[in-house]
């Protein structure tokens, strides 16, 4: 079946430095999604990616649409303390179920 | 405006117990889809209700079965529950049948754990 296999799978980083993470996959898809998830909470959307090639930006968030189709990433700038959380990359084709990979655990050391 | 509303937070059940979660939409949503989140996984889509029936299914037995009333509330009900199914479970709801992702606001979840 449809996999998304994220990296890494968590990151311990200083306050204020910048963070890149990425999802791939061998399957294609035509929309990749990023969410983050806090502790007792249900995942949140930040970024919403439609075509290939695609670049969009959410604040300090950027995300990047592969142009295989096959893989996205998600970059971070000048990380602060209320980033961390677990980051999940998601993506469907068409109408099908959305795919979630498995997280990217973000540690911010201030 | 109140958000995916879930309910019970936390629930403890035996083995071969049967369970029953429910999930409010977001105002204005008429379509709820449901998600199993092992501990340290994303979350695994198990099935979307819209106009009262299922329309989509992932990979789940049929242990798992869902409704969805005129309000567009919706329950999750597992029976014979399984170790494995020890899981947070997650509500999301959008505003089209078709918007499996896309747009979807998650509730806080219900933690379920088999004994």
């Amino acid at each position: 079946g449809q996999q998304l296999n994220q990296s890494p799978q968590s990151m311990f980083i200083q306050e204020g430095e910048d963070v890149s993470m990425n999802c791939t996959s061998s399957s294609i898809f035509n929309t990749w999604l990023w969410y983050k998830q806090e502790p007792g909470e249900g995942p949140v959307l930040l970024i919403a990616l439609y075509k290939a090639g695609e670049l969009t930006s959410n604040g300090r968030l950027t995300a990047q649409f592969g142009i295989t189709r096959k893989d996205s990433f998600l970059n971070i700038s000048a990380s602060i303390p209320s980033d961390v959380g677990i980051y999940f990359c998601a993506a469907r084709l068409g109408a099908q179920k959305l795919v979630f990979g498995q997280g990217t655990r973000l540690t911010i050391n201030p | 405006d109140a958000g995916v509303t879930q309910s019970p937070t936390h629930l403890i059940k035996t083995r071969g117990q049967q369970v029953t979660l429910r999930c409010s939409p977001k105002s204005g949503h008429d379509t709820v889809s449901w998600y199993q989140q092992a501990l340290g996984q994303g979350p695994q889509f198990i099935f979307q209700y819209y106009e009262e029936e299922e329309r989509q299914r992932g990979n789940f037995p049929d242990r798992f079965s869902g409704h969805q009333f005129p309000n567009y509330s919706s329950e999750l009900n597992v029976n014979a529950l399984l170790l494995g199914d020890s899981a947070l479970y997650l509500c999301a709801s959008s505003f089209s049948k078709w918007a499996v992702g896309e747009k979807l606001f998650f509730g806080s979840g219900t933690q379920l754990s088999v004994l």
